[in-house]
């Protein structure tokens, strides 16, 4: 059964620190991974999208990191920033747009 | 160019009553995603059209949900003989091309449907 888990489901860190998120993923075949923030009442925004071949992708203070082999991925957030407070989830694809497996996410909270 | 929009944002209905959901693409997408998200699970796929065809509805339930995207206007998401169960969020994504694995999307903000 397609799968993707997320942990920890909810985080809370000081703001200024960095944190890392986790997910796993049973999805196959795979095709890519991708990262959403999604702030309370709103949509998924994206932030990385990896496809197999890709290790490492930044986006700003954002960087995620993969393992096909292992079905890994990471969301490193540095020097966090109170607007970083959201629910972070992770998203495999394999065979197009509409069949994407949602991760349920990570909530974190920054606090001052 | 206005990203994807929602509307309503909130949509409260008793039970037995229609439900109707709107969805407006970007400018220049033709391809809508309908997802919905229960409380404290994950978003799931339900229905993939373009303009005037439904490409995948594999997600979508057979009895009471149907969904359109018309030539001219919005997609709609129409929900027959609400039910509580059918309390989530729905949210819309848009994209300009095929929905290739790659595909690039964006999601409005969500219309909450409340059953009572």
């Amino acid at each position: 059964k397609n799968q993707v888990e997320q942990s920890p489901q909810s985080l809370i860190i000081l703001e200024g620190k960095n944190c890392t998120l986790q997910c796993n993923y049973t999805v196959s075949p795979f095709s890519n991974l991708r990262w959403y923030k999604q702030d309370t009442g709103r949509g998924p925004v994206s932030l990385t999208i990896m496809t197999f071949s890709e290790n490492t992708k930044s986006n700003g203070r954002y960087t995620a990191t993969l393992d096909a082999d292992t079905k890994q991925s990471s969301l490193h957030i540095t020097a966090s920033q109170l607007s970083d407070s959201a629910s972070y989830i992770c998203v495999v694809s394999n065979t197009g747009f509409q069949k994407l497996v949602f991760g349920t996410g990570t909530r974190l909270l920054v606090s001052p | 160019n206005a990203g994807v929009m929602q509307n309503p944002r909130h949509l409260v209905r008793r039970r037995g009553q229609e439900a109707r959901l709107r969805c407006s693409p970007m400018k220049g997408h033709s391809h809508v995603y309908w997802y919905r998200q229960l409380p404290e699970e994950g978003l799931k796929f339900m229905v993939y059209l373009q303009k005037e065809n439904i490409i995948d509805e594999s997600g979508m339930p057979k009895e009471r949900f149907s969904a359109e995207f018309p030539k001219e206007g919005p997609s709609i998401l129409r929900i027959q003989q609400v039910v509580r169960g059918d309390s989530a969020a729905y949210f819309c994504a848009s994209s300009p091309q095929a929905g290739r694995a790659d595909t690039e999307a964006f999601f409005g903000q969500g219309t909450r449907l409340t059953v009572v």
